[in-house]
């Protein structure tokens, strides 16, 4: 079945410091992917997304390309900041013929930015 | 627009106690689901709907029940609570069931089997 891999957390960071954190999938087809934020005592929100491959999805700093060769979506941003402490989950939704939409995530990456 | 609303925020059941908890969105959204959220576990699919009327299982629905009756609400059902309920629950929804549409979710809830 589809699965999503994500780095071990917590990973901690100095303000401005550059982040990645790795995600790789295993999906049939080409799924589209996603990477959600969850911020303390909050559901998930949409952070960015890419459909297709090569696509790159961006939004507030944060990118992340979708690579179908190394079947990656690694998430990455210049310059974090305190705000970004969260914990970062990667997903995709298949692309079955005439399938509904099943999110698979992945198990989360918490993220720590000291001043 | 309050977006997607689950109730109650915090709930404690003790075992095989049953309780429903709530979810409704005003998006006018087709698309609804339940997860729930354990430590090391991501989120796991638990019910989910395709428009008023059809329900479908995910990977874990055990123990719950769900129903569509409306657009707007999609409330998730546990018979008998167990003590390997214990979670937090979310409730998302995404305007259709395309796979390039992210979904909207719920605060959550959070709740204790004892």
């Amino acid at each position: 079945g589809d699965s999503v891999t994500q780095m071990e957390g917590p990973v901690t960071l100095s303000e401005e410091a550059f982040l990645t954190i790795n995600c790789t999938y295993t999906a049939t087809g080409y799924p589209s992917l996603f990477w959600y934020v969850q911020y303390p005592g909050e559901g998930l929100q949409l952070l960015l997304k890419a459909t297709k491959a090569d696509d790159k999805g961006s939004n507030k700093g944060f990118e992340a390309t979708y690579r179908k060769e190394t079947t990656s979506f690694h998430l990455e941003k210049g310059s974090v900041q305190v705000s970004d402490s969260a914990v970062y989950f990667c997903a995709l939704t298949p692309r079955p013929p005439g399938g509904y939409q099943k999110v698979t995530f992945g198990t989360g990456t918490k993220l720590q930015v000291i001043p | 627009n309050a977006g997607v609303t689950q109730t109650p925020k915090f709930q404690v059941l003790k075992t095989g106690q049953s309780m429903t908890l709530q979810c409704a969105q005003d998006m006018n959204h087709e698309y609804m689901s339940w997860y729930r959220q354990d430590p090391g576990m991501g989120l796991r699919l638990i019910h989910y709907s395709v428009g008023a009327g059809i329900t479908d299982q995910g990977e874990v629905p055990n123990g719950y029940n769900v129903s569509r009756s409306t657009t707007e609400d999609f409330p998730l059902r546990l018979l008998s609570a167990a003590p390997s309920q214990t979670s937090v629950y979310f409730c998302a929804s995404s305007y259709s069931s395309s796979p390039n549409q992210p979904q909207h979710f719920g605060d959550g809830t959070r709740l204790s089997i004892l």
